[in-house]
């Protein structure tokens, strides 16, 4: 079975510009979420998206947006780039939400802002 | 404000000797810890979970430990192996933070030494 999968793995971008992620959770799963990790840190909470409606967000600016597909795929947006949102983006799926359980990450799209 | 911490960046343990890794917290309402290893260029992965009506949970060579008392939890990795050599992540979530909303710790890289 597929686990998640997440498009494109690496890209370059400059200041200003816009950024579209995409995330496919592992088949069954309805819920996804969105971290950011930047070096040196541990993965901070973006979003958490569950049966198309956002249930979770994190301290980011509303330069950032996600949604989430009837297919339970998910896309982050993050415009007006700057250079601190260079980072690892990881997305995760789990089967529910609301509840205690392990998150099932993809390998992450790596943004370079220049 | 850091609410999950772990305060060894790096920790080097000879092979077939105990890896111990610590994490420490700040925030009473976390109920439910988990512990990610992830490897470079890789997503992190689940290793173990602790719900905080228990002290202890073991899986395989891999046992955690909590100190509700203290906001204290570490992970036991006996014997250690050069496979686990990898950057481990402390987490932490609970019902009145929200379980979709796990709160990571910087990590620590691991090194087993052959």
């Amino acid at each position: 079975d597929a686990g998640v999968t997440q498009s494109p793995t690496h890209l370059i971008k400059t200041r200003g510009q816009h950024v579209t992620l995409r995330c496919s959770p592992i088949s069954g799963h309805k819920s996804v979420s969105w971290y950011q990790q930047v070096l040196g840190q541990g993965p901070q909470f973006i979003f958490q998206y569950y049966e198309k409606e956002e249930r979770g967000r994190g301290n980011f600016p509303d330069r950032f947006s996600a949604r989430q597909f009837p297919n339970y795929s998910s896309e982050l947006n993050v415009n007006a780039l700057l250079l601190g949102d260079s980072a690892l983006y990881l997305c995760a799926s789990s089967l529910f939400a609301g509840a205690p359980g392990e998150l099932f990450f993809g390998e992450g799209s790596r943004l370079t802002v220049l | 404000d850091q609410q999950v911490k772990q305060n060894s960046p790096s920790l080097s343990v000879q092979e077939g000797r105990i890896s111990i890794l610590n994490c420490d917290y700040t925030n009473s309402m976390f109920d439910y810890f988990l512990w990610y290893k992830k490897y470079p260029a890789e997503g992190p992965t689940f290793l173990i979970s602790i719900s905080s009506i228990k002290d202890k949970n073991e899986d395989g060579r891999f046992t955690v430990f909590l100190n509700k008392s203290a906001k204290h939890l570490s992970l036991h990795i006996v014997p250690s192996q050069p496979g686990d050599s990898a950057v481990y992540f402390c987490a932490a979530s609970g019902v009145r933070t929200s379980y979709d909303k796990v709160i990571f710790g910087p990590g620590t890289s691991l090194s087993v030494i052959p």
